[in-house]
């Protein structure tokens, strides 16, 4: 059974903490991503990562930064987190041009 | 740069009715559409995809058609049901399957 676990389901954050989102898949798929959802807006794409060490900018990476390490683990980090980052992130693994395998999200509330 | 419109963004129906979710995208190198049923509190899951070398694919209650001389592909649900209930992403995503770009999401309520 395929799984994607993120490391928290909830956090609360004061504005201008560091904030680490991070991600494990144990389907051995080459591409994360991480995405952020929003009301009315769909999925964005902040970063995905197809390779250990490689990483591409998405469509709204300004704010964000990853990291990943080891290909099971991908990391999503704030680095001084905004009110305006408020939002339910999802990180998602994939193999080729295939269906993506969603983690439960972790609603992020910054304060 | 490149998008996906996806309409209607909230649609009612009847048990038992139809349903139908149209996208459009703008970049003409993609070439896989999958489609996402996310319920309330949980995580999207794919329910059906279609690749640019078809025309259209089913389901048991679910089709998705696909043109993409108009760019243009929609979601069917027939014989709805109350489990049905979710939001709906189209996505399109380009040959490498890195960009995949979603639409805002259908929210589907089906009236029992």
């Amino acid at each position: 059974d395929v799984k994607v676990t993120q490391s928290s389901r909830y956090l609360v954050k004061r504005t201008g903490e560091k904030v680490f989102l991070e991600c494990v898949q144990d389907m051995d798929h080459e591409n994360m991503f991480w995405y952020r959802q929003d009301p009315g807006l769909g999925l964005r794409l902040i970063y995905f990562s197809y390779d250990v060490k490689m990483k591409e900018k998405g469509d709204i990476p300004e704010g964000y930064s990853v990291s990943r390490e080891k290909k099971e683990r991908f990391s999503l980090i704030l680095e001084s987190a905004s009110t305006n980052q408020t939002s339910m992130y999802l990180c998602a693994s994939t193999t080729s041009v295939h269906e993506q395998f969603f983690g439960p999200g972790t609603r992020l509330t910054v304060l | 740069g490149e998008n996906v419109e996806q309409h209607p963004s909230t649609l009612s129906v009847q048990e038992g009715d139809s349903a139908v979710i149209k996208c459009t995208y703008s970049d003409s190198a993609s070439n896989y559409f999958p489609w996402y049923k996310q319920e309330l509190g949980k995580r999207p899951q794919l329910i059906i995809d279609i690749r640019s070398n078809v025309g259209e694919k089913k389901d048991q209650r679910i089709a998705v058609t696909l043109n993409k001389t108009a760019k243009h592909f929609s979601l069917h649900i027939t014989e709805t049901q109350p489990e049905d209930s979710a939001v709906y992403f189209c996505a399109a995503s380009d040959a490498g399957g890195f960009k995949t770009i979603f639409g805002a999401g259908t929210r589907l309520f089906v009236k029992a």
